[in-house]
């Protein structure tokens, strides 16, 4: 089994651009995260899912935008980046609400 | 939404040593996972103890739960170079829906062979 995959793995984007970042599993997990990492501020949650076709927004949603159209996919959109958004993106995801989350290697952003 | 704090931030140890860190939290948990990240790298699962636990272990791993202190431990045994690492706990809320889990800066470990 892959686990869960993130794709890219890095990017550079000038500021104002746009782009999604796309997460797989394949372990037919209900539950989905995306979360940013930054120097000294752990993981903070970005959007999550608790089933196919949902969304909610997690601790610092603003910028970004998410879609769980499939139950294996959940991408994570940034309609216009800005430097602010440079970061270690990781998704995850788990089978029930309980945790026990599985992580993707994750995704290097860079705006300038 | 739940968040884990651990403590210290970072600890540093000779190799073959043993090696404690902690998590507080502030409400009421389901279970309490512990989780280590590589240098670079995504979030592995390491171990996940149930709010009627007071202790479990995974080999040179154990963690405990106080529930009446919101806090729990991670010790790892005779540690080796290849646990250094950052770690993190993450508290997970009871009830049936599902609560944010943020998980805190972590304790970064440094074993020295």
């Amino acid at each position: 089994n892959a686990g869960v995959t993130q794709t890219p793995k890095f990017r550079v984007l000038k500021t104002g651009q746009s782009m999604t970042l796309l997460c797989a599993q394949d372990m037919n997990h209900e539950y989905m995260y995306w979360y940013r990492q930054d120097p000294g501020m752990g993981l903070r949650l970005i959007h999550y899912s608790v089933g196919e076709g949902t969304t909610a927004k997690g601790e610092v949603p603003d910028g970004y935008n998410v879609s769980r159209l499939k139950k294996q996919n959940f991408l994570l959109g940034l309609e216009s980046a800005a430097p602010s958004q440079t970061s270690v993106y990781f998704c995850a995801s788990s089978y029930t609400r309980e945790g026990g989350y599985t992580f993707g290697s994750g995704t290097r952003l860079t705006v300038v | 939404s739940q968040q884990g704090e651990e403590d210290p931030q970072a600890l540093s140890i000779q190799e073959g040593e043993n090696a404690t860190m902690n998590c507080s939290y502030k409400t009421s948990i389901n279970n309490l996972q512990w989780y280590r990240q590589n240098s670079g790298r995504g979030l592995v699962h390491l171990i996940l103890i149930r709010s009627n636990e007071r202790e479990k272990h995974s080999g040179r791993l154990r963690v405990t739960l106080d529930t009446s202190k919101k806090s729990s431990s991670l010790l790892i045994t005779a540690s080796r170079a290849a646990d250094t690492a950052s770690y993190f706990c993450a508290p997970v809320a009871g009830g049936t829906s599902y609560d944010k889990v943020i998980f805190g800066p972590g304790t970064s470990l440094s074993v020295i062979p």
